[in-house]
C-alpha cells in the first residue's frame, strides 16, 4: 500500500516558469510534510516543511500549499530555475511518539529546468 | 556542521556474500533509519531504530537485518546477497517527530 502518491514522475520546466509537484496521503495520522530535493550523487536534504495548522507556507521562491480535507500538499517553484533541476520527494511523518518517527516518501520527481 | 557518514560511496559484492553497510551520526540522534532507492520506486524504508538496541522492521525488510549497539553507529547487514539488492542505500537520523531528517551521502551496492 502506498501511502503517499507523487506525481508527476518527471517534469521539464523552462528557466523562470512555476513548477508543481503534488502528492496525496491515506494516513490521517501523518502530522508533519516534508519536501527532499535531492541533486544526483548526494542524499536527500530538507527544503521546506509544513505541518496541517496552516494552509501554506513560503520559503524563498519554495510554497508548500496544503490541504487537509483533501489530503494532499504540492510543492510550487517560483521562477524555475536550471540550479532547481534535482530529484524532489515529499514525505509524511505521524505525530505519535514511541517508535513512529518514520518518513513515508513519495516515489519522487525529476525536475528539469531548461535555460 | 551535522552529519551522517556512511562507510562505502561504492561496493561491489558477489552473490552469497555477508554485506555490511555502516553508518555513523554526529547529532546524537535517537532514531536512525535505512532507506532503498530505486529509480522510479523512490525511498523506500527497510528498517529503523529508535533506540540502541531497539529496531522495527521498516515496508522491505526481507532479506536485510540491523544492528545499533551504540547510538550513533546503525549498520545494515545482508546476510546473503543477491543480485536484486543492488541499489543505492541510504542511511538517515532524526531526533524526534516534526524534525528534520539528515541523509548521508549513499552507499551504492553492486551484487554481482
Amino acid at each position: 500500500q502506498q501511502q503517499v502518491k507523487q506525481s508527476p514522475q518527471s517534469l521539464i520546466v523552462q528557466k523562470g516558469g512555476i513548477s508543481i509537484i503534488n502528492c496525496a496521503y491515506e494516513n490521517t495520522a501523518f502530522d508533519y510534510f516534508p519536501w527532499y530535493q535531492q541533486f544526483p550523487g548526494k542524499g536527500p536534504a530538507l527544503l521546506i516543511a509544513i505541518r496541517p495548522d496552516v494552509s501554506e507556507k513560503k520559503e524563498g521562491r519554495f510554497t508548500i500549499s496544503f490541504n487537509k480535507s483533501a489530503k494532499q500538499f504540492s510543492l510550487h517553484i517560483m521562477d524555475s530555475q536550471p540550479g532547481d533541476s534535482a530529484t524532489y520527494f515529499c514525505a509524511a511523518s505521524p505525530y505519535s511518539g514511541g517508535s513512529n518517527y518514520k518518513l513515508t516518501f513519495g516515489k519522487g520527481t525529476l525536475l528539469t529546468v531548461n535555460p | 556542521d551535522v552529519k551522517v557518514t556512511q562507510s562505502s560511496r561504492y561496493l561491489v559484492k558477489r552473490t552469497g556474500e555477508k554485506v555490511f553497510l555502516e553508518c555513523v551520526q554526529d547529532m546524537d540522534h535517537e532514531n536512525m533509519f535505512w532507506y532503498r532507492q530505486d529509480p522510479g520506486l523512490g525511498l523506500r524504508l527497510i528498517y529503523f531504530s529508535y533506540d540502541v538496541k531497539m529496531k522495527e522492521k521498516g515496508d522491505i525488510p526481507e532479506g536485510y537485518s540491523v544492528s545499533r549497539e551504540k547510538k550513533e553507529r546503525f549498520s545494515l547487514i545482508l546476510e546473503s546477497a543477491s543480485t536484486n539488492q543492488t541499489s543505492m542505500y541510504l542511511c538517515a537520523s532524526r531526533t524526534g517527530w516534526g524534525t528534520e531528517a539528515f541523509f548521508g551521502q549513499g552507499t551504492r551496492l553492486t551484487v554481482v
